[in-house]
């Protein structure tokens, strides 16, 4: 079984420009999870989506940041614009349910400068 | 909402020595206590998790214990390996993770 795919693997852009971050969860999982993780922290949830519904985005700064999951399966996170603030790693994880086991991607790594 | 303290933030023990991590949270409600383990360049991979309805739980060389009254959860390793060298995050209600934990294990 494929694990949950993350693609760009690694990301640097200046400041003001867009980004955008694309994550393919585990073949039959319903929740799909966007985390933020700075440096030497663990992760922390921006967005929780049931199928292709947004469920849980309060930590989601909606001024910059958007999400979408289109057909409830892949998922984008966009940032625009960027921030030098947003430079961390975004994680995707994906579950069956959202009281099952979460499986997460390797990250996304976000250089801004 | 959900609060997860871990400690320590990092451990160094010698092979085949015992490792305990240990997290609290301030939600009652919590109900799922899931430990994972990151590697480097990789993203947090599960290890043992415990649900509220059972005080310990075991899984070769890692068992969890779980104290509801206390809301104090711990990890131990057992017989230390060096490829058991990694961050250690504990979380709690599925979504909220400790600050993690940088285990080394010296050869």
């Amino acid at each position: 079984e494929a694990g949950v795919v993350q693609s760009p693997r690694y990301k640097i852009i200046e400041k003001k420009q867009p980004v955008a971050f694309w994550c393919n969860p585990i073949s039959g999982h319903n929740t799909l999870y966007w985390y933020l993780q700075n440096l030497g922290q663990g992760p922390e949830l921006l967005i929780r989506y049931e199928n292709e519904e947004a469920v849980d985005d309060s930590q989601l700064p909606k001024d910059r940041f958007s999400a979408e999951r289109l057909k409830g399966v892949d998922s984008t996170l966009k940032i625009q614009p960027a921030e030098l603030g947003d430079s961390a790693v975004y994680l995707c994880a994906s579950s069956r349910t959202r009281m099952d086991t979460q499986y997460f991607g390797p990250g996304t790594r976000l250089t801004v400068l | 909402g959900e609060n997860v303290e871990q400690h320590p933030s990092t451990l160094s023990v010698q092979e085949g020595d015992s490792a305990v991590i240990k997290c609290t949270y301030s939600d009652s409600a919590s109900n799922y206590f899931p430990w994972y383990k990151q590697e480097l360049g990789k993203g947090p991979q599960l290890i043992i998790d415990i649900r509220s309805n059972v005080g310990e739980k075991k899984d070769q060389r890692i068992a969890v214990t779980l104290n509801k009254t206390a809301k104090h959860f711990s990890l131990h390793i057992t017989e230390t390996q060096p490829e058991d060298s990694a961050v250690y995050f504990c979380a709690a209600s599925y979504m909220r993770f400790g600050a993690g934990t940088r285990l080394t294990v010296k050869p």
